[in-house]
């Protein structure tokens, strides 16, 4: 079946370290985002990518990195400068880019990746 | 700024009722709208989207309800069944200002049998 798959599903972070957090679709989407949900709250975009090498900053992208070296793969690495990484991350894709505003479509989402710090 | 929010925190309604998850948003340039469900430890998981050409759009059991006069969308459940509870998000985007959904910060739906 076609789906996004996030892993680990749950990872713990030392002091100054970074860690990175795997996206991968087999959807054939062009658009991929990554947020962060923290409890009782929405979902915050972190970064997006369009397209393959390409990638913009979201609201909320400090202390965070990003690469968009393969169409099906969107990694998030959460650096030792984001101060307060404790959240559940959510990626997500979608089939055109966000811009092409005649092709409206839903994003769809992966399970999450609940980091904690140690 | 620009927000999405919802009227209720938590709905509790009794199996085989009727549910009604309402949300509220204040850009009067939003012009696509999705409402999302949300599993303990899982990601959203779409429902139904809309378009603002739109009032109204039926899914399987599912209605969403556009106002855009008062900027107001409700996501109606028939006949609400224990597996329907869960967090409900409401989302919009104003496609003209690019990329970002926006989303609400999701109403907690506890069906009770």
């Amino acid at each position: 079946d076609g789906g996004i798959t996030q892993s680990p599903k749950y990872l713990f972070r030392k002091e100054g370290q970074n860690v990175t957090l795997s996206c991968e679709q087999n959807l054939n989407h062009d658009a991929m985002y990554w947020y962060r949900q923290d409890p009782g709250q929405g979902l915050r975009l972190i970064y997006y990518s369009q397209i393959v090498n390409d990638f913009q900053k979201g609201d909320i992208a400090e202390g965070y990195s990003v690469s968009r070296e393969k169409k099906e793969s969107f990694p998030l690495t959460v650096t030792s400068a984001q101060k307060n990484p404790t959240a559940f991350y959510l990626c997500a894709s979608s089939p055109h880019p966000p811009l092409d505003r005649a092709r409206n479509q839903p994003q769809h989402f992966g399970d999450g990746t609940r980091l904690s710090i140690l | 700024g620009e927000n999405v929010g919802l009227h209720l925190p938590t709905l509790s309604v009794q199996e085989g009722d009727n549910s009604i998850i309402n949300c509220a948003y204040s850009n009067s340039a939003s012009d696509y709208f999705i409402w999302y469900k949300q599993e303990s430890g899982k990601g959203p998981q779409f429902i139904i989207d809309i378009r603002s050409n739109m009032d109204k759009r039926q899914g399987q059991r599912v209605t969403v309800l556009l106002n855009k006069t008062v900027k107001h969308l409700s996501l109606q459940i028939a006949a609400t069944q224990p597996g329907d509870s869960a967090v409900y998000f409401c989302a919009e985007r104003d496609s003209n200002s690019g990329y970002a959904l926006n989303f609400g910060k999701g109403t907690s739906l506890l069906v009770t049998p």
